[in-house]
């Protein structure tokens, strides 16, 4: 039973253009999104989140989505680089749940050049 | 400031046998979080250690234990080896201790169980 999930294993994008990551969730509790960036043979590191009471939290070329009501965010990055090539997990969480984040299976991006 | 350090990168192990992984948090943070990254498979929540204490832990069989030192260091081990057991083990440290917060990971540790 998967609470959090991301359909696209892959995705590739020309460099320079917009790169749109998609992430569903089930559980309603969830209140806090996170963003996760693998490289290969490295440790996850953190890129962007949203808390519910937000719809959208930008970081520079980075922006997250959050529609609660269809249970899905989205990871926009514009423009596209060749560093983003990468694996991007979507993370979930609860105030006061004890599961620490639920992750989805990632999506590996490709950037084209 | 020294990161989420793991040792060792890389353990070779029979099956049957135990393995033992170690993890340093980033210094002042005081809980530790045990993920499994299988092949195919996203990163499965394993422990979570904070204060010393054993605050929960995910959906994995009793062999897999772990415990937290005064320093805040942690071990997984994983007893009594399955060939599934087979994977990269990421520990993460955090500030957090509500359990909601940033993570912050360590490089792995990449289990092999022949």
């Amino acid at each position: 039973d998967q609470q959090v999930k991301q359909n696209s294993p892959s995705l590739s994008v020309q460099e320079g253009r917009i790169s749109i990551l998609n992430c569903d969730y089930t559980n309603s509790m969830f209140d806090y999104f996170l963003w996760y960036k693998k490289y290969p043979a490295e440790g996850p590191t953190f890129l962007i989140s949203i808390s519910s009471i937000k719809d959208k939290n930008e970081d520079g070329r980075f922006t997250v989505f959050l529609n609660k009501s269809a249970k899905h965010l989205s990871l926009h990055i514009v423009p596209s680089q060749p560093g983003d090539s990468a694996v991007y997990f979507c993370a979930a969480s609860r105030s006061g749940g004890a599961d620490g984040l639920t992750f989805g299976k990632g999506t590996h991006l490709i950037i084209q050049p | 400031e020294a990161g989420v350090t793991q040792s060792p990168t890389h353990l070779i192990k029979t099956r049957g046998q135990q393995a033992t992984l170690r993890c340093s948090p980033i210094s002042g943070h005081t809980s530790v979080y045990w993920y499994q990254q299988a092949l195919g498979l996203g990163l499965q929540f394993l422990l979570w250690y904070d204060e010393g204490e054993e605050r929960n832990r995910g959906n994995f069989p009793p062999r897999f234990s772990g415990r937290q030192f005064p320093n805040y260091s942690s071990e997984l081990n994983v007893n009594a080896l399955e060939l599934e057991d087979s994977a990269l083990y990421l520990c993460a440290s955090s500030l957090d201790t509500r359990g909601t917060g940033e993570l912050f990971f360590g490089e792995g540790s990449r289990l092999t169980v022949l």
